[in-house]
């Protein structure tokens, strides 16, 4: 149980595109998604926090504007990447809390590996 | 100060070595502690929650030392699966209800 999928797995676009990344929570509700980046050889940063139904919370340095977090639904949360620029590519990984495990217990998805050309 | 500190490796054991990682953490209000794993270009996965009175799974052994803000993980005959970074993560304090991540630690197991 706690599966939490993430589609795509990889994409590739070009310089000024927009970039649309899902997250599901399959056999859970997620009351809150976490979007993180992890840039290689770096630790998971967190870019966001998404409770259901409302606006993200996004941490100090991420443009809201840019990375674009939607939350509409208890087992999906979406991060559009607009305009996407080379230095985004990166790795990008959620995860989901709620109604599986611990109260502090993260699934995570298996990530998303963005390249902008 | 990072907010998580681990070194980095790697490090390169022979099978059924036993090794030893270590972490520490800056916020001494960080409420829960847990070791994940992350295989190469894949989501790190929870190995094991970190309890103060220390936990044992299998193989795996973690353990908690408040007073020092430090995290520890024992791996005991260690397997060629073993390898992976090993990633240490807190949980809670000034933060709020938020994981914070250290850089991991690479384990290479080989033969």
């Amino acid at each position: 149980g706690a599966v939490v999928s993430q589609h795509p797995s990889w994409v590739i676009c070009k310089s000024g595109t927009s970039v649309k990344i899902e997250c599901r929570s399959l056999d859970f509700q997620a009351t809150t998604m976490f979007w993180y980046r992890q840039f290689p050889k770096q630790s998971l940063m967190l870019m966001a926090t998404s409770n259901e139904g409302s606006k993200a919370t996004y941490e100090q340095g991420v443009e809201k504007d840019k990375f674009l977090i939607n939350h509409a639904s208890l087992t999906l949360s979406t991060l559009t990447v607009t305009s996407a620029h080379p230095e985004d590519s990166s790795f990008y990984i959620c995860s989901a809390r709620g109604t599986a495990g611990g109260p502090d217990t993260q699934y995570f998805g298996p990530g998303t590996r963005l390249t902008v050309l | 100060r990072k907010e998580v500190e681990q070194d980095p490796g790697p490090f390169n054991v022979p099978e059924g070595a036993t090794v030893a990682f270590n972490c520490t953490y800056s916020n001494s209000a960080s409420q829960s502690f847990f070791w994940y794993r992350q295989d190469c270009r894949k989501e790190p996965k929870l190995l094991m929650s970190v309890y103060s009175s220390g936990n044992e799974d299998g193989r795996f052994t973690a353990q908690l030392n408040r007073a020092s803000q430090y995290i520890s993980l024992l791996i005991r005959d260690s397997k060629l699966s073993d390898s992976a970074t090993y990633l240490c993560v807190v949980n809670g304090g000034g933060g709020g209800n938020k994981l914070t991540f250290g850089t991991g630690t690479q384990l290479k197991v080989e033969l």
